[in-house]
């Protein structure tokens, strides 16, 4: 069975603070994608990966970077949290071998940066 | 600018009834489109998918309708039951970026027993 895993489901930071969020999937997928999920705005692609060690910008990568060392987990990090992104932050994998094929997504990780 | 549009926020029907979700988009080189479902707190879950070749694709009480002359897709439930109260989201893949899916904003739907 397909598996997306996310290291915390809740997490509590203060302002300034270095967040790091963890995604591992056990498919062998090369894609790997990192979203934040707001009221009304939908999913935000933060950055994605295709490859190990290759990432791409998505839609809001400010604030934000990423990691990729091995093909099975990829992290999100918050250099210095801020207040703006307390958000539902959630993980995707996805293989290349299937045109149109679907995302798996992870439990989320619901982040309060205070 | 949204490629993936979905009009409305919200949706509510009754236990049993038909439930139709709406998805619009603008992006004629769009080749794949992918319904999700998302409950709170929790990560989205794929329920049905179509190609841009096909006009209908089935699955279960699943039903995906496509009119590419509209660039218009819509998600049938038949019958509607309480466990598919939840957000559901429409998606799409450019044929010329298939690795990005473009999401849509999602439509909240509630189904009332």
């Amino acid at each position: 069975d397909v598996k997306v895993t996310q290291s915390s489901r809740y997490l509590v930071k203060r302002t300034g603070e270095k967040v790091f969020l963890e995604c591992v999937q056990d498919m062998d997928h090369e894609n790997m994608f990192w979203y934040r999920q707001d009221p009304g705005l939908g999913l935000r692609l933060i950055y994605f990966s295709y490859d190990v060690k290759m990432k791409e910008k998505g839609d809001i990568p400010e604030g934000y970077s990423v990691s990729r060392e091995k093909k099975e987990r990829f992290s999100l990090i918050l250099e210095s949290a801020s207040t703006n992104q307390t958000s539902m932050y959630l993980c995707a994998s996805r293989s290349s071998g299937r045109i149109g094929g679907e995302q798996f997504f992870g439990p989320g990780t619901r982040l309060t940066v205070l | 600018d949204q490629q993936v549009k979905q009009n409305s926020p919200s949706l509510s029907v009754q236990e049993g009834r038909i439930s139709i979700l709406n998805c619009d988009y603008t992006n004629s080189m769009f080749d794949y489109f992918l319904w999700y479902k998302k409950y709170p707190a929790e990560g989205p879950t794929f329920l049905i998918s179509i190609s841009s070749i096909k006009d209908k694709n089935e699955d279960g009480r699943f039903t995906v309708f496509l009119n590419k002359s509209a660039k218009h897709l819509s998600l049938h439930i038949v019958p509607s039951q309480p466990g598919d109260s939840a957000v559901y989201f429409c998606a799409a893949y450019n044929a010329g970026n298939n690795r990005k899916l473009i999401w849509g904003l999602g439509t909240s739907l509630a189904v009332n027993p």
